[in-house]
């Protein structure tokens, strides 16, 4: 079964819109972390935001927010006033069994991706 | 401070021959995590190294192997390719410990098996 699950393959969005990117993950753990990623067509993995388990309220990072549904085990992505330069391919990701201050390690599961174009 | 780093950029190899590649973890990082990203995929992690030991591992097979140095940098190498060895592949640092173990990640190598 999937761990992670990105049902867009492609999102289109006008300049300046605010756009979500979906994503549902699958785990029986109590204790994850969730992260979304940035690929631009140069390769580099660019990290966004993150979600821990436990946090109570949803993560926040300038235009990115994270809209964690912990019950429906979904993580979505929120771009707010989008950019050109927010073109590129999206992954969220999710890394189980962390503990906070632990030393487990640190595997990422990622999803298929998003492809995120932003028109003028 | 400075980033993570991967060299090379791009490598051409036969099907059969081995590959090393090369990965500087961020100052600071004691962790290295190496992906396999074929085209069009998500990252596929291969496996993880600690305090120079490998303490993770994904579905990969043994001629997938690594080392981590003192200084924490590391190594992929990947002996017999094939030619569904063609990838991206992505070097990633952390700081185990840390608040929620952030991984950085470097510009990737592209490997082509011809």
């Amino acid at each position: 079964a999937q761990k992670i699950t990105q049902t867009q393959p492609g999102m289109f969005v006008q300049e300046k819109e605010a756009v979500t990117l979906d994503c549902t993950y699958d785990t029986s753990d109590p204790s994850y972390g969730l992260f979304w990623y940035k690929q631009p067509s140069s390769g580099e993995m660019i990290f966004l935001i993150y979600q821990g388990s436990y946090d109570q309220q949803n993560a926040t990072e300038g235009r990115y927010s994270l809209n964690f549904q912990k019950a429906r085990k979904s993580a979505n992505l929120v771009i707010s006033a989008s950019q050109l330069g927010d073109s590129a391919m999206y992954f969220c990701a999710m890394r189980e069994g962390y503990r906070a201050g632990g030393t487990s390690y640190g595997k990422l599961t990622f999803g298929q991706g998003t492809i995120l174009t932003v028109h003028p | 401070e400075t980033g993570v780093t991967q060299s090379p950029t791009h490598l051409i190899k036969t099907r059969g021959q081995q590959v090393t590649l090369r990965c500087s973890s961020q100052s600071g990082h004691n962790t290295v995590s190496w992906y396999q990203q074929a085209l069009g995929q998500g990252p596929q992690f291969i496996f993880q190294y600690y305090r120079e030991e490998e303490n993770g591992r994904g579905n990969f097979p043994p001629r997938f192997s690594g080392l981590q140095f003192p200084n924490y940098s590391s190594e992929l190498n990947v002996n017999a390719l094939e030619l569904d060895d063609s990838a991206l592949y992505l070097c990633a640092s952390s700081l185990s410990g840390a608040s929620y173990n952030e991984q950085f990640f470097g510009p990737g190598t592209r490997l082509t098996v011809l």
